[in-house]
Order: structure tokens, then sequence, then C-alpha cells
């Protein structure tokens, strides 16, 4: 399967955990996003990477939330403290700075926050 | 600031039925827009991306429109079926980031 993959599929925790999601992208695809979506909403912006640069953050991505790429490939989203807010879908999607900027999403991970 | 409205917000139509979905942006300063399917629980599968150079596209069934200028695009589906039961997303790219920014949905149920 070469399509875009997150780990794990759903997560439940106890508020003021944290937790740590993986993406990995579509081989060579040096983009990498992050979106968040809630029930009945659309998914919304948190982060992009190119290869290993994170060049731009969303508002929502506040001080308890970190995201890392270290060598280009993988990225992990990492929830400090976690609140009953962060219930959500979380959604990695990759791309090719050349081609037409199609983002390709995984199956995304549900954070179910007890 | 980009805004993305979808509507309607639901729809329910008998098997067979063409329909049109509606999507509307603030600015058009658009690079391209995309549609999206999400069924329950899933992640988002593309089908449709319309460079802002671009009129229309075609996938099968589907038929995807862009007034750039007016800042709306349409999804046509022609000839609905149970299987096209999803949520249907709207996205636009571009404006000085790279980020997608997705409307709403609509969720369509067909009835067999």
């Amino acid at each position: 399967d070469t399509g875009v993959s997150q780990d794990p599929r759903h997560k439940i925790t106890k508020r003021g955990q944290n937790v740590t999601f993986r993406c990995d992208p579509i081989s060579e695809h040096n983009r990498l996003y992050w979106y968040r979506q809630t029930l009945g909403q659309g998914p919304e912006f948190l982060t992009y990477f190119q290869n290993e640069a994170q060049l731009e953050k969303s508002r929502l991505l506040s001080d308890r939330f970190s995201a890392e790429r270290p060598k280009g490939s993988f990225s992990t989203l990492e929830i400090q403290r976690t609140e009953q807010g962060d219930s959500a879908m979380y959604l990695c999607a990759s791309s090719l700075t050349v081609a037409k900027n199609i983002q390709y999403f995984g199956a995304g991970t549900r954070l179910s926050v007890l | 600031k980009q805004e993305v409205t979808q509507i309607p917000a639901a729809l329910s139509v008998p098997e067979g039925e063409n329909l049109v979905l509606n999507c509307s942006f603030t600015d058009s300063a658009i690079y391209n827009l995309q549609w999206f399917r999400q069924d329950p629980g899933k992640g988002l599968t593309s089908l449709l991306l319309i460079q802002s150079s671009q009129r229309e596209q075609t996938s099968g069934r589907l038929n995807a429109s862009l007034d750039k200028s007016s800042g709306r695009s349409t999804l046509y589906i022609a000839a609905s079926q149970p299987g096209d039961s999803a949520t249907y997303l709207c996205a636009v790219y571009g404006g000085g980031s790279e980020k997608l920014v997705f409307g709403k949905g609509t969720k369509l149920t067909v009835n067999p």
C-alpha cells in the first residue's frame, strides 16, 4: 500500500494524559500536513512541513501541541495534557510541491478524551 | 480570511436522480479547488481537482465546475446510486497559504 498511513486509527485516553500520533506520507512526497476535524465540521488546518522544516502553524495549535518531521519522512503529532475539547479526528495528508499540490489524505486517527 | 460555505448541509434523494452540490468561497485568489468524499469515520478521498484556469473537470458520473470570479463551484452527480451516500467536502487552496480551507460538507443520502 503506497497511500498515507496513520497510526493508531483510534485512541482513547483520559484527560490530562499525553498522546502521540504517527503519519507516514506517500513515499517521496516532500510536503506533509496535519488537520483536525470535529463532528459535523470540515477539517481545519493545524500545521505543515516541507521536508523536515515546519513552515506554517495554525493558531489552533496551542502550546500543548507539537509536531515533528525529523528526517523529512514520517511525522508525529503530540498532544500534552489532553482536554476533552481535543476529541476529534486528526488527519494527515501529503503532497508533492510540483504536482498541483494535490493533497492525499490518510484514514485519520480518532481521539476520544474521557 | 478565506471562508468556504457548502449548501445544502444535507440532501436526501431517490436512487437515479441527478443532483447538484454547491460550494462558495469568499476570496477568489485561489490556485485550485478540490472536491472530496468522506465516508462515516473515514478519511478523505479526492474526487476532482480544478485548477484556477479551468472551468470544469469530469470523472465518470461526476462533473465539477468552477466560476472563480463569482467564488462558486458545483459538483454534479448523475444517476445517483446508494453507494454515493457520503459527505462531500469542498476545499480551496491558495491565497498566500499552503493549507486547504474546507467547507463543512454536504451529507448526501441516496435512497434505494
